[in-house]
């Protein structure tokens, strides 16, 4: 069965902390996505990776940045976090270009 | 550019009654379609795709979806909901040129009984 773990669901950070997020899939997908989730907005594209060190900037890449060292994981990095900031985090993961699957959400709180 | 509407952020509905989530998009390209369903306190899984083929999409769960490209629509229908339908539905679309996904605000279905 098709799996993305996440590795928090809930975080709590101060202001200006630096802040990593971990994703892991065990698909052997090449492609893999950072989301955030705010309401009324859906989903926007913070990153993604089609390769391992490979990266390009999706819709809202200021203030976070991404490391892909190993084909099956992806960390989001928010270098120094501030409130704005605050959101639930999606990862997801796909084979080819089409669909997509999500890992559970990491809701970070950021003080 | 490619961009997604859901045209209503609520639907309200009792259990049994029908139901329709309207999805417009727009591209210059041709699109694949998605709908995600997003159960509380969960992530995004996926309910239902066009890819090519019938324009009518069916999950397993009774839903459906119709391809309709003169109107740049899929929108999602089920003629029959349960309590359990309750979630936030998201439509996608993304392009053969691209492979990211563009997704819609979202549309909150809650089902009453």
């Amino acid at each position: 069965d098709v799996k993305v773990t996440q590795s928090s669901r809930y975080l709590v950070k101060r202001t200006g902390e630096k802040v990593f997020l971990e994703c892991v899939q065990d698909m052997d997908h090449e492609n893999m996505f950072w989301y955030r989730q705010d309401p009324g907005l859906g989903l926007r594209l913070i990153y993604f990776s089609y390769d391992v060190k490979m990266k390009e900037k999706g819709d809202i890449p200021e203030g976070y940045s991404v490391s892909r060292e190993k084909k099956e994981r992806f960390s989001l990095i928010l270098e120094s976090a501030s409130t704005n900031q605050t959101s639930m985090y999606l990862c997801a993961s796909s084979h080819a270009i089409v669909e997509q699957y999500f890992g559970p959400g990491t809701r970070l709180t950021v003080t | 550019a490619q961009s997604v509407t859901q045209l209503d952020s609520q639907v309200p509905v009792f259990e049994e009654a029908p139901v329709e989530l309207r999805c417009n998009y727009s591209s210059s390209v041709s699109v694949y379609l998605f709908w995600y369903v997003q159960y509380p306190n969960q992530g995004l899984q996926l309910l239902l795709k066009y890819l090519s083929g019938s324009t009518l999409v069916e999950s397993i769960n009774g839903f459906e979806a119709e391809f309709n490209k003169s109107q740049t629509s899929f929108h999602l229908r089920k003629p029959s909901v349960h309590i359990s339908d309750t979630a936030e539905y998201f439509c996608a679309v993304t392009s053969s040129n691209t492979g990211k996904l563009i997704f819609g605000q979202g549309t909150t279905l809650q089902v009453k009984p």
